[in-house]
């Protein structure tokens, strides 16, 4: 596909259920970031990847969040034990590179996984 | 701290008018600044950024620094513009920090 492409589109968890949302960045992209979106609110950022070493993951709420991309394409976000708060639109964003100021290359978003926990 | 403030939740016009979205912002080095927009039922996309200087679909942005903002303006407005504005800053690393979002509706 052309674009970033993330699974489920939709999902739905009791509380204390884990779930895995899956994101598929456009090939070649290096860069991968995830960001949590709550109803009414701008993205926020969770964590970023640069191939598969993840450089940045000081947006984690809490250590039930977990996020791997262990071949440096396909990343997988993982919510454990999750909570009502966890309820949000989970996107996915990569980027052709990163790391150079002025330079950076555009962020591509994937249409999001809506997550309902009840 | 590094933070994105767009005050209009809302923001309507008529087909025709001129549209400013506004977006402040608060970091004290140089930042990045982008307009990314969503369409109903269609993804994030970038509209424009500020290093680009250009205009995307009648759109501009100016960084203002002394002003700390990078507001989104067109002179005549479309039906075709109505959408989710969301403004967003690029500072110390490459994650986006984005605003809480402008609706724009243009009615005919």
């Amino acid at each position: 596909g052309a674009g970033v492409s993330q699974s489920p589109r939709y999902k739905v968890a009791k509380r204390g259920q884990d779930v895995a949302l899956r994101c598929d960045p456009i090939s070649g992209h290096v860069s991968l970031f995830w960001y949590q979106q709550a109803l009414g609110q701008g993205p926020e950022f969770l964590t970023y990847f640069q191939n598969e070493a993840q450089l940045d993951k000081s947006g984690l709420p809490s250590d039930r969040f977990f996020a791997e991309r262990p071949e440096g394409s396909v990343s997988t976000l993982k919510i454990q034990r999750t909570q009502q708060e966890d309820s949000a639109v989970y996107l996915c964003a990569s980027s052709l590179e990163a790391g150079r100021r002025y330079s950076n290359q555009p962020q591509h978003f994937g249409d999001g996984t809506r997550l309902s926990i009840l | 701290a590094q933070r994105v403030t767009q005050p209009e939740k809302l923001l309507s016009v008529f087909k025709g008018a001129p549209v400013e979205l506004k977006c402040n912002y608060s970091y004290s080095g140089s930042p990045e600044l982008f307009w990314y927009v969503q369409y109903s039922r269609q993804r994030l996309q970038l509209l424009l950024r500020h290093i680009s200087r250009e205009s995307i679909k009648g759109f501009t942005a100016d960084l203002n620094k002394g002003e700390t903002s990078f507001h989104l303006k067109k002179p005549f407005a479309q039906e075709e513009d109505s959408a989710m504005y969301y403004c967003a800053l690029s500072a110390d690393t490459d994650k986006l920090i984005f605003g809480t979002g402008t609706r724009l509706q243009v009615f005919p």
